[in-house]
């Protein structure tokens, strides 16, 4: 199996403008997590989906932020329009049917950069 | 609620043991640890559950204390691949949260 796989790796982009951030997880995975990391907040839940509903969005910073998983095998995170707050590495995550008793695997991650 | 873990950092010499804890104030479903190298991806430790069952691999242990919502991560005869920021993320009414990371150095 290939992993969760994320596009761009790296993005790099001007306040104001919009990003649309890429996820691919594993075939076969119900659950798919959106996350971001910095240095100052760790690691945060943004949002994450069930059989590609979304169930909880309430880390989702603000309106800017938006997400959708129209299939199974494709989910996307965009923040229009973006910020240099916004900068931090984004990580999309799945994990079989209760994601409480399943191991989540990680994407390799998208290190955004808002200047 | 995010988790909370202890200590922030520890710097250990290759052999050395060393305890990460992770604990919280609500009711929990289980722990999950992870840990991650510098620019990496977060992966996967172990898994505990309440009631007792666990999932995980390498020569790593923990234990997860229901009644007190705590969890703690053994890493015995430490090596220098240990090294990196370990996560404990807690499940809590289908909410995943992690902690805000400990940072363990493993020097020759």
């Amino acid at each position: 199996d290939a992993g969760v796989i994320q596009s761009p790796r790296h993005e790099v982009t001007e306040m104001g403008q919009e990003v649309t951030l890429r996820c691919k997880p594993i075939s076969g995975h119900d659950y798919l997590f959106w996350y971001r990391q910095t240095m100052m907040r760790g690691l945060e839940l943004l949002i994450y989906f069930n059989n590609n509903v979304p169930i909880d969005d309430s880390g989702m910073p603000e309106d800017r932020f938006s997400a959708k998983m129209p299939n199974a095998s494709f989910s996307t995170l965009k923040i229009q329009p973006s910020e240099p707050r916004d900068s931090a590495v984004y990580f999309c995550a799945s994990s079989r049917q209760d994601p409480g008793k399943n191991i989540q695997y990680f994407g390799a991650g998208t290190r955004l950069s808002v200047l | 609620q995010q988790p909370v873990q202890s200590p922030q950092a520890v710097i250990l010499r290759e052999g050395e043991d060393a305890v990460i804890n992770c604990s919280s104030s609500k009711a929990l479903y289980s722990v999950h640890w992870y840990r991650q190298k510098h620019g990496e991806a977060p992966v996967f430790l172990m898994i505990l559950l309440k009631g007792g069952e666990q999932k995980g691999h390498e020569k790593i242990s923990a234990s997860f204390n229901e009644k007190k919502q705590q969890s703690s991560l053994y890493l015995t005869a430490s090596q220098l691949s240990y090294s990196g920021t370990y996560f404990c993320g807690t499940l809590t009414n289908n909410d995943m949260r992690f902690g805000a990371g400990t940072r363990l150095t493993v020097k020759p």
